[in-house]
């Protein structure tokens, strides 16, 4: 099992609408989740990071976190074309502070 | 403020070649780290600095990497002799001290190593 999980997509959403992106993980002692969003032939840049059970908003960005069920998602609200990239989910290990990445999801946004 | 610099940005080599790529961290960001990123997956931590001490490298394939951080600042990564597995991004990214628990990881534009 791969300690971070995401399903690769493509995720095709309406402009407009809301895209949802999940991710799972297996080390029930992360603490710290971190979202990136990665275009194509560039490198990965913070959207949010959340530590707290909860939801967790900045703009159109809402960051959920759940640790009783191992899970954290990120909603982009009234999504854009130039929200289509990648998006990367990665945990803080507490045992040994390694940030593990998962596989990531591709976004696209339809006009 | 300027960001996480990488050079070089694209590298050509044949297999059984040297290879080094040189990182410059934001300033004052005292945690470095070397990833590798093959297409479709995420990055991957091959070795994390704090200042000049190499804190985690068990994902450094010590055979044929390794990596350097002097004086706490910059850092070169090398492999030597490159195999034709090494063809990927090579990510630098550096944050502030990891012990405050919380904290931002800023990614520099990587190097895409092609070797043939």
């Amino acid at each position: 099992q791969k300690e971070v999980e995401q399903n690769s997509g493509p995720l095709s959403v309406p402009e407009g609408a809301i895209a949802s992106l999940n991710c799972t993980y297996s080390d029930r002692g992360s603490q710290s989740f971190f979202w990136y969003r990665q275009y194509s032939g560039k490198s990965p840049e913070l959207i949010m990071f959340i530590y707290s059970n909860g939801d967790k908003e900045d703009g159109r960005f809402t960051a959920q976190l759940n640790k009783a069920s191992q899970y954290v998602s990120l909603l982009i609200r009234d999504s854009q074309p130039s929200d289509s990239a990648t998006y990367l989910c990665a945990s803080l290990m507490n045992r040994d502070d390694k940030i593990i990445f998962g596989k990531g999801t591709r976004l696209h946004i339809l006009p | 403020e300027a960001g996480v610099v990488q050079s070089p940005r694209y590298k050509i080599i044949e297999k059984k070649q040297p290879v080094a790529f040189w990182c410059n961290p934001i300033s004052g960001h005292n945690t470095l780290y070397w990833y590798r990123q093959n297409l479709g997956q995420g990055p991957e931590l091959l070795i994390r600095y704090e200042n000049e001490e190499a804190v985690d490298d068990s994902q450094l394939p010590k055979d044929r990497f390794s990596a350097e951080r002097l004086k706490g600042v910059d850092s070169t990564l090398k492999i030597q002799p490159a195999e034709l597995g090494d063809s990927a991004v090579y990510l630098c990214a550096s944050s502030l001290d990891l012990r405050g628990g919380i904290y931002e990881q800023y990614f520099g534009p990587g190097t895409r190593l092609t070797v043939t």
